[in-house]
């Protein structure tokens, strides 16, 4: 059964930075790409951050671009996501996706998200 | 990157049908094949629900159905039931490796 479950997620002062984890289990994570998909309290799905199989290709959002970095560990089958820099307006449930893509491009498996607050 | 665009919010009596469309332009929506629809219920993650504008993955009902023309997307859910209530997102392939979501739609059954 495919499982991914994320951690890190917690209350962080504006300017803070946190460092996000999800551990992927029951497939071969290192034949997916990943990502990270946000979602503020009471709006909408906003993509975050994209990587490949192999980490060869990385995409962020512009709202993120230069504040966060992702990254993982096909080893130990786990995504990550640093987020530096915070601002109040990245508090949002963070929520880790597989992405196929190939012979398609959707999101077929999601974690159950973790809550990142930023505030003072 | 604009997002697609979706109504707010769409409503129907149980057994009835209903559709909710998501217009994007012809560099996502009406360039590609790969239109994805994501139900999400409070306090819960995204379930896929239709991939590829028409696919259904395993286990999600028939009564889910999607289709395209031009650069507008739609989800079509007939019979609906009590537990269809919640909110709907549209996703396309852009053609940059960027993604790009509907701003969802809130699916209330009467």
């Amino acid at each position: 059964e495919v499982q991914l479950v994320e951690s890190g997620g917690g209350l962080v002062k504006p300017g803070g930075s946190l460092r996000l984890s999800c551990a992927a289990s029951g497939f071969t994570s290192s034949s997916y790409s990943m990502d990270w998909v946000r979602q503020a309290p009471g709006k909408g799905l906003e993509w975050v951050s994209s990587i490949s199989s192999s980490s060869s290709y990385i995409y962020y959002a512009e709202s993120v671009k230069g504040r966060f970095t992702i990254s993982r560990d096909n080893a130990k089958n786990s995504l990550y996501l640093q987020m530096n820099s915070l601002r109040a307006e990245d508090t949002a449930v963070y929520y880790c996706a597989r992405k196929i893509t190939i012979f398609g491009w959707y999101f077929d498996y999601w974690g159950q998200g973790t809550l990142v607050t930023v505030s003072s | 990157q604009s997002a697609l665009t979706q109504p707010p919010s769409a409503s129907g009596s149980p057994g009835q049908s209903v559709t909710i469309s998501c217009t994007g332009t012809s560099s996502d929506v009406g360039d590609y094949n790969y239109v994805s629809w994501y139900q999400q219920h409070p306090g819960k993650a995204p379930k896929l629900m239709i991939y590829e504008v028409s696919k259904r993955p395993s286990g999600v009902p028939d009564r889910f159905s999607g289709s395209k023309s031009g650069n507008t997307a739609s989800l079509t859910i007939s019979g609906l039931q009590a537990e269809d209530e919640a909110d709907y997102y549209c996703n396309s392939y852009t053609g940059n490796n960027l993604v790009v979501f509907g701003g969802g739609t809130k699916l209330t059954v009467l």
